[in-house]
């Protein structure tokens, strides 16, 4: 099993310029998350998907959007990336619904830098 | 919603022991415990939850105090392996997701 991966690994965009950061399980979870991490800021939720077919918005919401393509793919769209969007973002998954009470596994990252 | 952890950094000898800090100003579910090495994801370690159920790995030793909204991570006899960052993520009660903490830089020195 893979468990959960991401793609692109790094990737430096302009000002403007839009992208979707890609995500899959192969867990069978219900429950997928967009995180981004910043220096000295801790882990911070961006979107969240409890099961297929819903999203809900977590703690900085503004300036993307998600998508849940099927039960195994959670992507993250920039629509307009900006300098403060630098950072590097962290999908996770997990069993049930919603993270609560079960442990979350976290895939390698994806390292944006926005000039 | 973010929870506090202590210390923000600590660096310890081998077999030395240690012990981290999380606390909320919000009553909780539960508590949990991950570990970041440099430029690697974070893993999961373990999960306290309200009334004393506790998921996780046999040989990690954590506490949570209900009443005070707080949390601490014992790692005994430590070795090298240990070093990275800890992060907390608290649930408040009748929510569903994590708020971090800030992290515990942890170094082990031989």
């Amino acid at each position: 099993n893979a468990g959960v991966t991401q793609t692109p690994k790094f990737q430096v965009l302009k000002t403007g310029q839009s992208m979707t950061l890609q995500c899959a399980q192969d867990m069978n979870h219900n429950s997928m998350y967009w995180y981004r991490q910043d220096p000295g800021m801790g882990l911070r939720l961006i979107y969240y998907s409890a099961s297929e077919g819903t999203t809900d918005k977590g703690e900085v919401p503004n300036g993307y959007n998600v998508s849940r393509l099927n039960k195994r793919e959670f992507s993250l769209r920039l629509e307009s990336a900006a300098p403060s969007q630098t950072s590097v973002y962290f999908c996770a998954s997990s069993d049930g619904a919603g993270g609560r009470y079960n442990e979350q596994f976290f895939g390698p990252g994806t390292r944006l830098t926005v000039l | 919603q973010q929870p506090v952890q202590s210390p923000q950094a600590v660096i310890l000898r081998e077999g030395e022991d240690a012990v981290i800090n999380c606390s909320s100003s919000k009553a909780l579910y539960s508590v949990h415990w991950y570990r970041q090495k440099h430029g690697e994801a974070p893993v999961f370690l373990m999960i306290l939850l309200k009334g004393g159920e506790q998921k996780g790995h046999e040989k990690i030793s954590a506490s949570f105090n209900e009443k005070k909204q707080q949390s601490s991570l014992y790692l005994t006899a430590s070795q090298l392996s240990y070093s990275g960052t800890y992060f907390c993520g608290t649930v408040k009660t009748g929510a569903n997701n994590l708020f971090f903490g800030t992290g515990t830089r942890l170094t082990v020195i031989p």
